[in-house]
């Protein structure tokens, strides 16, 4: 069964920094991209950032370029976001997704609480 | 960057009743088109990938249609544990979600 544990989560004041987990099992990770995908409270989901299987190369839209960085340690399963002078706008439910590249992505985490306020 | 329009946003139902959900791309995606639900407490899944195949452990009720621009999901017969939040999405450039649908007992 393909799981997806996010973690890092909090509250944290404007321009400090957070970085978040995902631990995968039940899957080869290091044959699947994974993306970090958010949600602020009551709108709709954004696509922050995904990496190649080996993390080799990496994607952000406009929004957190510059700010957010996106990798992984294959030798344990883990996915990271560190984000980096955090802004009110910031504040979501991030969710790591395992990302199949031919089909988008498939799976799902829980989610974990981002709150960026003073 | 593909921008996905979501209709309608509210859509209030009858349960056994069959209920459509349509996305617009603002160019052709090709049918790189997925369909996810998400519950109340925040648990998302995919229901369809590539515009119409379902995906494993998905009730049959479920099915998704289309090509270019123009996509649609559709319940067949709704059941009280589908009323929740539906988002397309496209992966044809990049990744943008449409605004979602909130699927409501009428």
């Amino acid at each position: 069964e393909v799981q997806l544990v996010e973690s890092g989560g909090g509250l944290v004041q404007p321009g400090r920094s957070l970085k978040l987990s995902c631990v995968a099992s039940g899957f080869t990770f290091n044959n699947y991209w994974m993306t970090w995908i958010r949600q602020a409270p009551g709108k709709g989901l954004e696509w922050v950032a995904s990496i190649t299987n080996t993390g080799g190369s990496t994607y952000y839209p406009d929004s957190v370029k510059g700010r957010f960085t996106i990798s992984r340690d294959n030798a344990k399963s883990t996915l990271y976001l560190q984000m980096n002078s955090l802004r009110s706008e910031d504040t979501a439910t991030y969710y790591c997704t395992r990302d199949d590249v031919h089909y988008g992505l498939d799976y799902w985490g829980q989610g974990v609480m981002v709150t960026v306020s003073s | 960057d593909i921008q996905m329009t979501q209709s309608p946003s509210t859509l209030p139902a009858s349960l056994g009743e069959r209920v459509t959900i349509n996305c617009r791309a603002s160019r052709g995606i090709s049918n790189n088109l997925n369909w996810y639900q998400q519950k109340p407490d925040g648990t998302i899944k995919r229901l369809i990938y590539y515009t119409s195949n379902l995906q494993s452990g998905v009730p049959s009720r479920f099915s998704g249609s289309g090509s270019g621009t123009d996509y649609s999901l559709t319940i067949s017969s709704l059941e009280p544990e589908d009323l929740a939040m539906y988002y397309c999405q496209q992966y044809a450039s990049s990744n943008t979600f449409g605004a979602g649908t909130k699927l409501e007992l009428k």
